[in-house]
């Protein structure tokens, strides 16, 4: 089946510093995956953070960006220097069946110091 | 934002009862999903329904399991009758279309469900 593996927290790091979160796939039942980094903030739900539908392509958000890569089938999640507003927790997902649904990683928690 | 909101946060029931999830998706949402995270493990999809219908299910969605939304009102997940097994958060999605697997679901707070 299909499957997502990224890096396990809990990740901290301190403000200014560059943070990546590490993110495979292996998609058996998709022939063109979609992929997506969703977050959850304290107190909030789950939100899409950035989607990249083509390999390839390169999806940005808040700073953050992650670039769909086809030959290593990865999708990290990259941002240059962090907030303390950064601290969540970061759920990469493969997605594009017709009815999509979404195959989640772990979640990864960034605690971000100030 | 647009969203979705779960009820209850928390629900404890005896093994063997019914129990009724309910979730008021995004107003204009046509596509609705239910998710289903075991502490500590991934969330894992169960069912997406749209024109009352189930469109999907996985093998998480047992025969205990069903959903509905009447005359749109709530969505809503049953399970009758609960097993140990199925302690998890219980999260809630919509989404305005379907199209073709990339778009984008807006997620409720989760119920917690503790089944003793």
């Amino acid at each position: 089946g299909d499957s997502v593996t990224q890096t396990e927290g809990p990740v901290t790091v301190s403000e200014s510093e560059s943070l990546i979160i590490n993110c495979t796939y292996s998609a058996t039942s998709i022939a063109y995956p979609n992929l997506f980094w969703y977050v959850r903030y304290p107190g909030e739900g789950l939100q899409l953070l950035l989607k990249v539908i083509t390999a390839g392509q390169k999806g940005s958000s808040r700073g953050f960006e992650a670039t769909y890569n086809k030959e290593t089938t990865s999708f990290h999640l990259q941002k240059a220097s962090v907030q303390e507003s950064d601290s969540a927790v970061y759920y990469c997902a493969l997605g594009g069946s017709a009815g999509n649904k979404l195959t989640f990683g772990i979640g990864t928690r960034v605690l971000v110091r100030p | 934002g647009p969203k979705v909101l779960q009820i209850p946060s928390h629900q404890i029931i005896d093994m063997g009862q019914m129990v009724t999830l309910n979730c008021d998706p995004v107003s204009n949402h046509l596509y609705f999903y239910w998710y289903k995270q075991i502490l500590g493990q991934q969330m894992e999809f169960l069912v997406n329904f749209y024109n009352g219908k189930v469109m999907e299910k996985s093998k998480l969605f047992k025969d205990q399991f069903s959903v509905e939304r009447p005359d749109g009102s709530y969505f809503t997940l049953k399970i009758q009758p609960t097993a140990l097994e199925d302690s998890a958060v219980y999260f809630c999605a919509s989404s305005l279309a379907r199209t073709g697997g990339n778009e984008r679901l807006f997620f409720g707070h989760g119920t917690k469900l503790s089944v003793l």
